[in-house]
């Protein structure tokens, strides 16, 4: 049971560059979901998927899309690349709890747009 | 709206002394989870505790406790006995039954001073 993983772990990229992060969980979850952490910042979501198939915005989507074809797979691209897109980038994905949730994290890639 | 707030951006303690990072919350919701994650410098997330909105006593976790004052929407962590292991950043957040979102605060930065 490897949880939630991410590929790659760290990336450098030029202004304008594309890229697709993956995420993967072996754990059968529903909810998975994209967010960024910045310097002194907690976490921001940008897009979110309750389901195979479908998807949402975050707080923060603009310069991301996401799909999600199968239910283990959550993929975040960048079409064109910002230095504003500078970032550690966490992947989750969510537990259902009775009533409640848990998110369980992914290790978290390391993106540098320059 | 719904909002998570750390008002302790930083704190300092001593190695073997209790600590209390504090964290208000705002919903109009009656059911809901409240959780603390850390993140080591190693920069991955890690459960530490959860309270449920309808747990009428206190979660505990080991060293961590949850000091969950329901009236006053406020959910403190409780270190107990701190280790310079315990340097890191924590964030409180909170999950809603009617939302499909884990709202994040800020984070506090703890320091454990030898």
């Amino acid at each position: 049971n490897a949880g939630v993983t991410q590929t790659p772990k760290f990336r450098v990229l030029k202004t304008g560059q594309s890229m697709t992060l993956l995420c993967a969980q072996d754990m059968n979850h529903e909810y998975m979901y994209w967010y960024r952490q910045d310097p002194g910042m907690g976490l921001r979501l940008i897009h979110y998927s309750v389901g195979e198939g479908t998807t949402a915005k975050g707080e923060v989507p603009d310069g991301y899309n996401v799909s999600r074809l199968k239910k283990q797979n959550f993929l975040l691209g960048l079409e064109s690349a910002a230095p504003s897109q500078t970032s550690v980038y966490f992947c989750a994905s969510k537990q259902e709890r009775g009533l409640y949730y848990e998110q369980y994290f992914g290790p978290g890639t390391r993106l540098t747009v320059t | 709206a719904q909002k998570i707030t750390q008002t302790q951006p930083g704190m300092f303690v001593q190695e073997k002394e209790a600590v209390t990072l504090d964290c208000t919350y705002d919903t109009s919701d009656q059911s809901y989870g409240l959780f603390w994650y850390k993140q080591p410098s190693s920069g991955e997330m890690i459960f530490l505790i959860y309270q449920g909105s309808y747990d009428e006593q206190n979660a505990t976790e080991g060293r961590y406790s949850l000091n969950f004052q329901k009236a006053r929407k406020s959910a403190n962590l409780v270190i107990s006995a701190s280790q310079l292991g315990d340097s890191a950043m924590y964030f409180c957040a909170m999950s809603l039954t009617s939302y499909d979102k884990v709202i994040f605060g800020p984070g506090t930065s703890l320091s454990v001073i030898p």
